[in-house]
């Protein structure tokens, strides 16, 4: 089976532009996670879903961040307009359901941006 | 809400030695799961083990063992007989009725030939 697929793995662009990160869940998982990792702050949960629903947003840094799902198996995180701070690898992970019999998350490989 | 204390930031090893990575977290949670994380070089994360927070017994799996203490909240990771592939920053999580895993800042292995 294949995993959590993430696109591109790797992206380097200039202050300003539009960034787009995707995802592609593993088939019949039904909850998307979006993490971002720096050195600084470790890895933070940046949003995620349940059946296309986004449950909890709190950590999405700022209105520059969004997030969608726009069928069952893929998501896009977009940051608009990007700055150098956004600079870290984002990760995708994708579980079976939100009730406490969850398994585990399973994660991408990430996609590791650099804003210069 | 979740939080996870790593005190350990690095530590370093010979291969062939045991290693424990110290995990202690709190939650409001009276249900939640533990988990612990492997994220080798080349970055990607890999599971390695779900605890459910009614399940205290110690669990080993090869060389990996976890020591879940409820009324210390801890869930302590030891590698016995470490390896030079055991390299690796190590993450533990909890998670609670929400779903969502709140990881630690992370361990970072180093095992030594």
């Amino acid at each position: 089976d294949a995993g959590v697929i993430q696109s591109p793995r790797h992206e380097v662009t200039e202050m300003g532009q539009e960034v787009t990160l995707r995802c592609k869940l593993i088939s019949g998982h039904n909850s998307l996670f979006w993490y971002r990792q720096t050195m600084m702050r470790g890895l933070e949960l940046l949003i995620y879903f349940n059946n296309n629903v986004p449950i909890d947003d709190s950590g999405m840094p700022e209105d520059r961040f969004s997030a969608k799902m726009p069928n069952a198996s893929f998501s896009t995180l977009k940051i608009q307009p990007s700055e150098p701070r956004d600079s870290a690898v984002y990760f995708c992970a994708s579980s079976q359901g939100l009730r406490m019999n969850t398994g585990e998350l399973f994660f991408g490989e990430g996609s590791r941006l650099t804003v210069l | 809400a979740q939080k996870v204390t790593q005190a350990q930031t690095e530590i370093s090893v010979v291969e062939k030695e045991d290693v424990t990575l110290d995990c202690v977290y709190e939650t409001r949670d009276t249900t939640y799961y533990l988990f612990w994380y492997k994220q080798p070089p080349s970055g990607e994360l890999v599971f390695l083990i779900r605890r459910n927070s009614f399940d205290e017994q110690n669990e080993i799996s090869g060389r990996y063992s976890w020591n879940f203490q409820k009324s210390t909240s801890s869930f302590n990771f030891t590698i016995t007989a470490s390896q030079v592939v055991d390299s690796a920053v190590y993450f533990c999580a909890p998670q609670g009725g929400s779903e969502k895993l709140v990881f630690g800042k992370g361990t970072k292995l180093t095992v030594n030939p």
